[in-house]
């Protein structure tokens, strides 16, 4: 089974704090995803990276860093937390696309930030 | 940039009952993927949908990749109290160099028992 990990499920910061949320697959797959979801507004692409060391900007990256220095993680990075960045973040792996098939994202559990 | 639209919003049904829910796009994608998501856990995969006209089914579950590749539907016969969730479309496009997946904004779906 696929297993996509995050290193918290709860998470409370204070603005103007630097924070990092890990994220790691144990299925090697190439490509991770860093979204956030908030009521309303549905699931919205952060970053993502289809190799390590490489990055593309979502349709939502102001505010946001990433960095994947392994292939397994992908971190999101919140240089100065705002209480607009209070979002539940999850992150998504799939495997590289090949012959059609395989387009796939598996989620973890998710990330509850709150920002005070 | 790409948009779904999924409907209903929202659905309240009995034990036992069907469901159906829609995802309508002005744009065409290579794949559908149907999600569901319950309360504090991230979406879980349950079924994938490649070819336009494909039908696929996963237990209660049927889904069908429309033939215009703009829609698909996700079916859930006689549901049942667990089927609680909120369900998400997800169309996916992959063509040179571009590699995009658009979300639905969620069918919340309760079942009464």
């Amino acid at each position: 089974d696929v297993k996509v990990t995050q290193s918290s499920r709860y998470l409370v910061k204070r603005t103007g704090e630097k924070v990092f949320l890990e994220c790691v697959q144990d299925m090697d797959h190439e490509n991770m995803f860093w979204y956030r979801q908030d009521p309303g507004l549905g699931l919205r692409l952060i970053y993502f990276s289809y190799d390590v060391k490489m990055k593309e900007k979502g349709d939502i990256p102001e505010g946001y860093s990433v960095s994947r220095e392994k292939k397994e993680r992908f971190s999101l990075i919140l240089e100065s937390a705002s209480t607009n960045q209070t979002s539940m973040y999850l992150c998504a792996s799939s495997p590289i696309l090949a012959g059609g098939k395989s387009y796939e994202q598996y989620f973890g559990p998710g990330t509850r930030l709150t920002v005070t | 940039g790409q948009q779904l639209n999924q409907s209903p919003q929202s659905m309240f049904i009995q034990e036992g009952e069907d469901v159906s829910m829609n995802c309508t796009s002005s744009s065409i994608f290579n794949t559908w993927l149907w999600y569901k998501q319950e309360p504090g856990e991230g979406p879980v995969l349950l079924i994938a949908l490649y070819k336009a006209g494909e039908l696929t089914s996963n237990g209660r579950l049927t889904a069908q990749f429309g033939i215009t590749r703009k829609d698909s539907f996700l079916n859930i016969s006689a549901s049942i109290p667990s089927d609680v969730g909120i369900y998400f479309c997800a169309g996916l496009y992959s063509g040179a160099g571009s590699y995009q997946l658009t979300f639905g904004k969620g069918t919340k779906l309760s079942v009464i028992p």
